[in-house]
């Protein structure tokens, strides 16, 4: 079946620019999960969601990021004003039911360069 | 503070050998263990998991073994294959947590 996917898979952005990244999950999975992964870093969390709610924002870096989900599916990740440093590899992951199914399921990512 | 180190950024190993890939974690508070595994401009897809419960879990190829004590894990190869060559990422889930903390990964080479 199909697996996560994640639009666009490159983004080049003016410094100042807003940005949006999509997630589309696989189908069924309740669970959605955002990461970033900065040069020479390991994955690092920013959001999870559980149906269309965000019980945990704790890993947005600054009130520049925001994220939604709609319809308990796809989900979009907003970068506004960006700045270089939000240059990196953006991760979406799902699962069936969170903590419920440990295995995280991730997209092919979207790699943002702010210039 | 990096609460899941995986100390060696890269591994070579000849094709046939046992590759051994090393992490060590700080929080107790971690109770499953997972290991990924990512091509280049791939995500990371899932490679076999343990809890905290358990000190061994196999699954082909592959084995992890877990000392809590020590609060390290390993992840086994047995044979190492050249399409094994990857990045391998340790992460780890706290208890009651939904967040997967992750190591910054240990790129392996197996070489034919």
């Amino acid at each position: 079946g199909a697996g996560v996917s994640q639009s666009p898979s490159n983004k080049v952005t003016e410094k100042g620019k807003d940005v949006e990244l999509r997630c589309d999950p696989i189908s069924g999975h309740t669970a959605l999960y955002w990461y970033r992964q900065s040069l020479g870093q390991g994955l690092e969390f920013l959001i999870y969601f559980q149906g269309n709610s965000a019980p945990d924002k704790s890993g947005l870096p600054s009130d520049r990021f925001s994220a939604e989900r709609t319809g308990g599916s796809v989900s979009t990740l907003t970068i506004q004003r960006t700045q270089q440093e939000d240059s990196a590899v953006y991760l979406c992951a799902s699962s069936l039911q969170g903590k419920t199914s440990y295995e995280q399921y991730f997209g092919p990512g979207t790699r943002l360069t702010v210039t | 503070d990096q609460q899941v180190k995986q100390n060696s950024p890269s591994l070579s190993v000849q094709e046939g050998r046992i590759s051994i890939l090393n992490c060590d974690y700080t929080n107790s508070m971690f109770d499953y263990f997972l290991w990924y595994k990512k091509y280049p401009a791939e995500g990371p897809t899932f490679l076999i998991s343990i809890s905290s419960i358990k000190d061994k879990n196999e699954d082909g190829r592959f084995t992890v073994f877990l000392n809590k004590s020590a609060k390290h894990l390993s992840l086994h190869i047995v044979p190492s294959q050249p399409g094994d060559s990857a990045v391998y990422f340790c992460a780890a889930y706290g208890a009651g947590s939904y967040q997967l903390t992750f190591g910054k990964g240990t790129k392996l080479s197996v070489i034919p």
